[in-house]
């Protein structure tokens, strides 16, 4: 079963609208990554959350991660066509014994902005 | 140098050939990753290193070979790849904690991928 799960799928927004895209993780999360990706291109990287009740903010684009830390939200106030992309998370679940990390996705937000 | 590089960009090869895709990064990180990534697909994990040391591989077949020459590199080496296997490849690097822990205070950084095509 998917340990990720972003939602929704794709949105379509109006220039100037704002816009909330989730991801929830089924166990707690030790760190919660957003990424942007353009069609056939790499991730660049938004915002990383670690700690319950975390927000940041960068330019229009706000994250926040639950107490819990089971849910995160990403928050576009008044959307430009730039936004257009694939807004992608990612989780790192803490592992002990000294493995190593594994960054997850979810299956990620299509999100487009018509001028 | 806050960049993981890929090389090439893209590549067309056919079944019987032998070839290797390549990440470079002067961050000073000590774990890299190699992520394969089919399309409209978020992308999955292959291997894991660090501190040069193959510490993760996600039971990819034979026909993906990784190698870590060093602590800025990390190559792919493709031998008798099937079409199934085109897809984006991406790399990315990240602090490496002691005794092979992720620290995810410092994050993961993605290349933009070498995009494969198997003829």
């Amino acid at each position: 079963s998917q340990e990720l799960e972003q939602s929704p799928q794709s949105l379509i927004v109006q220039e100037g609208k704002n816009l909330t895209i989730n991801c929830t993780s089924s166990k707690t999360l030790y760190g919660l990554y957003w990424y942007k990706q353009k069609y056939g291109e790499g991730l660049i990287f938004l915002m990383m959350l670690q700690k319950g009740g975390e927000e940041k903010s960068h330019e229009k684009i706000t994250a926040k991660l639950d107490e819990k830390k089971q849910q995160s939200s990403l928050h576009i106030t008044a959307s430009q066509p730039s936004h257009a992309g694939i807004y992608l998370c990612g989780a790192d679940y803490q592992y002990y014994g000294g493995s190593q990390g594994n960054l997850i996705f979810g299956k990620g937000t299509k999100l487009s902005v018509k001028p | 140098d806050t960049e993981v590089t890929q090389t090439p960009k893209h590549l067309v090869m056919g079944m019987t050939n032998k070839k290797s895709l390549k990440c470079e990064q002067h961050m000073g990180h000590r774990a890299m990753y190699w992520y394969k990534q089919k399309a409209k697909k978020p992308p999955e994990l292959m291997f894991v290193y660090s501190y040069e040391k193959l510490s993760i591989n996600e039971s990819v077949p034979s026909r993906f070979s990784p190698e870590c020459p060093n602590s800025s590199l990390l190559n792919l080496h493709l031998h008798a790849l099937q079409p199934e296997d085109s897809a984006l490849y991406l790399c990315a690097s990240s602090q490496a904690a002691s005794r092979g822990r992720v620290s995810p205070n410092y994050g993961y950084t993605f290349g933009s991928g070498t995009r494969l095509t198997v003829v």
